[in-house]
C-alpha cells in the first residue's frame, strides 16, 4: 500500500482565496482524521470521519474551514477564504478501529505545508 | 487541548548514548502511543502501550507505564544520528476514537 496520500505538498496562496487539501486515506481504513500543526500550538485535531461520516469537528477553528469525505477513498479540507493565520502544516491520518472500543494506531500522510501571503 | 505533555522538551546527545522521555496525562486512558516525526514529514506510530501493560519493548525501544502515576516514559537505546527527530505521545482519553497528542520532544543525536 503506498499510504496515507495528500496533495498538495506545498501549497502557497494569498490572503482571501479558496485553499482545497486532499487526502486518499489507506485501503479498508475506516478513520480518517486531519490534524493541524504549528510551532506554538501543536499537533490540533480538527475534524474526524468514520466510515465518511464526520464525527467530531470540534476542532475546526471557525466557519472558513470545512471538510467533506464524498467516499472511503477520498477527503478534503477546504478553507474559505484563507487568512495568514492559517498558515501551517496540516496532515490527514488514517486508521482501523480494532473493534474493542480503544483507538488503534494512526497513519499520517506526509502533510501539505500551507502558506498565506 | 493537548492531553500528553512531554518532558524534556528537547534532549541532544552523542551518539551511542541511551535518551529517555517522560509524557504525563491527566485522566484515565485505554492506551497510549508513542511516535516519531522527522524534520518534514507526517509522525509515525513507533509503539502502543496498553493500561493494562507496565512495560514493552521494540527493537532499541522500551516504553513504560505508570497509570497510578499518569505518566509514561520512552527509551532509546544506542541512539543513532537517525533517531533524530520529535517525539510525541499521545492517549485516547480525551474523547472516544481520538487521540490527543503532546507537544512533542525534539531529541538530536550527535554523530
Amino acid at each position: 500500500d503506498a499510504g496515507v496520500i495528500q496533495s498538495p505538498r506545498h501549497e502557497v496562496t494569498e490572503m482571501g482565496q479558496e485553499v482545497t487539501l486532499r487526502c486518499k486515506p489507506i485501503s479498508g481504513h475506516d478513520y480518517l482524521f486531519w490534524y493541524r500543526q504549528t510551532m506554538m500550538r501543536g499537533l490540533e485535531l480538527l475534524i474526524y470521519f468514520n466510515n465518511n461520516v464526520p464525527i467530531d469537528d470540534s476542532g475546526m477553528p471557525e466557519d472558513r474551514f470545512s471538510a467533506k469525505m464524498p467516499n472511503a477513498s477520498f477527503s478534503t479540507l477546504k478553507i474559505q477564504p484563507s487568512e495568514p493565520r492559517d498558515s501551517a502544516v496540516y496532515f490527514c491520518a488514517s486508521s482501523s478501529n480494532p473493534g474493542w472500543g480503544d483507538m488503534y494506531e494512526q497513519f499520517f500522510g506526509p502533510g501539505t505545508r500551507l502558506t498565506v501571503l | 487541548s493537548q492531553q500528553g505533555e512531554e518532558d524534556p522538551q528537547a534532549l541532544s546527545i552523542q551518539e551511542g548514548e541511551n535518551a529517555t522521555m517522560n509524557c504525563s496525562y491527566k485522566t484515565s486512558i485505554n492506551n497510549l502511543q508513542w511516535y516519531r516525526q522527522n524534520s518534514g514529514r507526517g509522525l509515525v506510530h513507533l509503539i502502543l502501550i496498553r493500561s493494562n501493560e507496565r512495560e514493552k519493548h521494540s527493537g532499541r525501544l522500551r516504553v513504560t507505564l505508570d497509570t497510578s502515576k499518569k505518566s509514561s516514559s520512552l527509551l532509546i537505546t544506542a541512539s543513532r544520528a537517525a533517531d533524530t527527530a520529535s517525539y510525541f505521545c499521545a492517549t485516547d482519553a480525551a474523547r472516544p476514537n481520538r487521540l490527543a497528542f503532546g507537544k512533542g520532544n525534539q531529541v538530536v543525536v550527535i554523530p
